[in-house]
């Protein structure tokens, strides 16, 4: 069956670390995947693309992979702050059904002063 | 500023009661789309319209009504037929109808049923 799965469990770093979240999937072929970032009671909000064909993708201090082969993408916040405390979500381009979008359930990152 | 917003944040409404959410958006796009958010699930789509007067069914449109008459707007209803209807309901739009533009979303609608 078809499955996208991000880390269930929360994640807790030092500020100042870098985070690194996962979003794995199986029985898709995604021609992009999306990552969001959700604060409690709002909508998320776009961060970063990623098409098949392009392995690495950074803006500021966030830098995404997309390993097609492995079906992972990672997602990394360098130099992490308390102010980058959320839930982060992967959502990736189901090609094989219209085209939707299909998302994963989040992992929650809390940044430690 | 452009955005998109929803209303009302927060919405109670008794058992058998049909409910309207409001959302719209001043970032003249094309594709609307509404999602349903619920603890330990993934955004479920809802309803998805990608021109005025025009819209599809999502993958769990059971219970829910639609219309997009104006560009600007796309309101959900949730009927009395919806089994599960309280939840957190996200709106959101995007510039060209393919999955290679980002996603702009709303901040959300809580509708609580008793």
């Amino acid at each position: 069956s078809q499955k996208i799965e991000q880390n269930s469990e929360a994640l807790n770093i030092q500020e100042g670390k870098t985070a690194t979240l996962t979003c794995n999937y199986t029985n898709y072929s995604p021609a992009y995947l999306q990552w969001y970032r959700q604060d409690p009671g709002r909508g998320p909000v776009f961060l970063l693309l990623i098409r098949e064909n392009e392995k690495e993708k950074r803006k500021e201090r966030l830098k995404v992979t997309f390993d097609t082969t492995l079906k992972q993408s990672l997602f990394h916040i360098t130099a992490s702050q308390p102010a980058d405390s959320a839930t982060y979500l992967c959502a990736l381009d189901n090609a094989g059904n219209n085209r939707k979008l299909i998302w994963g359930l989040g992992t929650s990152l809390a940044v430690n002063p | 500023d452009g955005g998109i917003t929803q209303s009302p944040k927060y919405l109670f409404r008794k058992e058998g009661q049909n409910v309207t959410l409001s959302c719209e958006q001043n970032l003249n796009h094309d594709a609307m789309y509404w999602y349903r958010q619920d603890p330990g699930q993934g955004l479920r789509l809802i309803y998805y319209s990608q021109i005025v007067n025009d819209f599809q069914k999502g993958d769990i449109a059971e219970g829910y009504s639609v219309s997009r008459e104006k560009k600007e707007s796309f309101p959900l209803t949730v009927t009395s037929a919806q089994k599960n209807p309280t939840a957190f309901y996200l709106c959101a739009s995007r510039s060209g109808t393919g999955n290679n533009s980002p996603l702009h979303f709303g901040n959300g609608t809580r509708l609580t049923v008793t």
